[in-house]
């Protein structure tokens, strides 16, 4: 069983606060590296895959960096708003345990305005 | 265009009963996958369709089953039904198999157990 690991579990903010989370995963047999922001009473959306050690997308204020060889993963939020209240999963996709993608328990963010 | 739907939304069903859940992916869309969320064990995966074909399949017990029709729609099933069983269950598409690209998820089926 792979272990993905999300931190900090909830983090409540201000209007404007730029925050960060972490996904850690296992270092090995790495295919790829799944974000998803998952607001109430909606379906998870997905924010990025990534696939390349070092590799950072964007996406508005939204972007996210990836270390393969450690096995970590950053999402940023610059500026955040009220509508980025959500909680945010990370999801390892390994090509050797069986070809699943394996969900973090997630990053739930309350943005106060 | 359309999401992904998921029929029904919500069911409520007995102990020791199956239960079958219907997922339509997005048009063109050949990878279906299920997912099982309860609040103590977070989202797990469940299973992978590819092409009709079960991919793979996550640590869940033989009850747990499905299949994927030529259209790409695809059902779940879970025969005798155990109260531990009263989850949220997405299934989402995918453009190519799960794990290269974005999964689309649909809006889930509410399971209760009584």
């Amino acid at each position: 069983i792979l272990n993905v690991e999300q931190s900090p579990q909830s983090l409540h903010v201000q209007e404007g606060d730029s925050t960060n989370f972490t996904c850690s995963f296992p270092s090995s047999n790495f295919y790829a590296l799944h974000w998803y922001r998952w607001e109430t009473a909606k379906s998870p959306e997905a924010l990025f895959v990534m696939t390349l050690n070092g590799d950072e997308k964007k996406k508005g204020r939204i972007s996210a960096t990836l270390n393969t060889k450690e096995g970590y993963s950053y999402l940023y939020i610059k500026g955040s708003q009220p509508e980025d209240s959500a909680t945010y999963l990370c999801a390892f996709y390994d090509n050797n345990a069986g070809n699943m993608l394996t969900f973090g328990g997630g990053t739930r963010l309350m943005v106060k305005p | 265009k359309a999401g992904v739907t998921q029929t029904p939304r919500y069911l409520i069903k007995t102990r020791g009963q199956q239960v079958t859940l219907s997922c339509s992916p997005i048009s063109g869309h050949r990878s279906v996958s299920w997912y099982q969320q309860t609040p103590g064990q977070g989202l797990q995966f469940l299973f992978e369709y590819f092409s009709e074909t079960q991919r793979n399949k996550g640590n869940f017990p033989g009850r747990f089953s499905g299949r994927q029709f030529s259209n790409s729609r695809s059902e779940m099933n879970v025969s005798t039904l155990e109260l531990g069983d009263s989850a949220l269950y997405l299934c989402a598409s995918s453009l190519v198999q799960l794990g290269g690209g974005e999964a689309f998820f649909g809006q889930g089926t509410r399971l209760t157990v009584v």
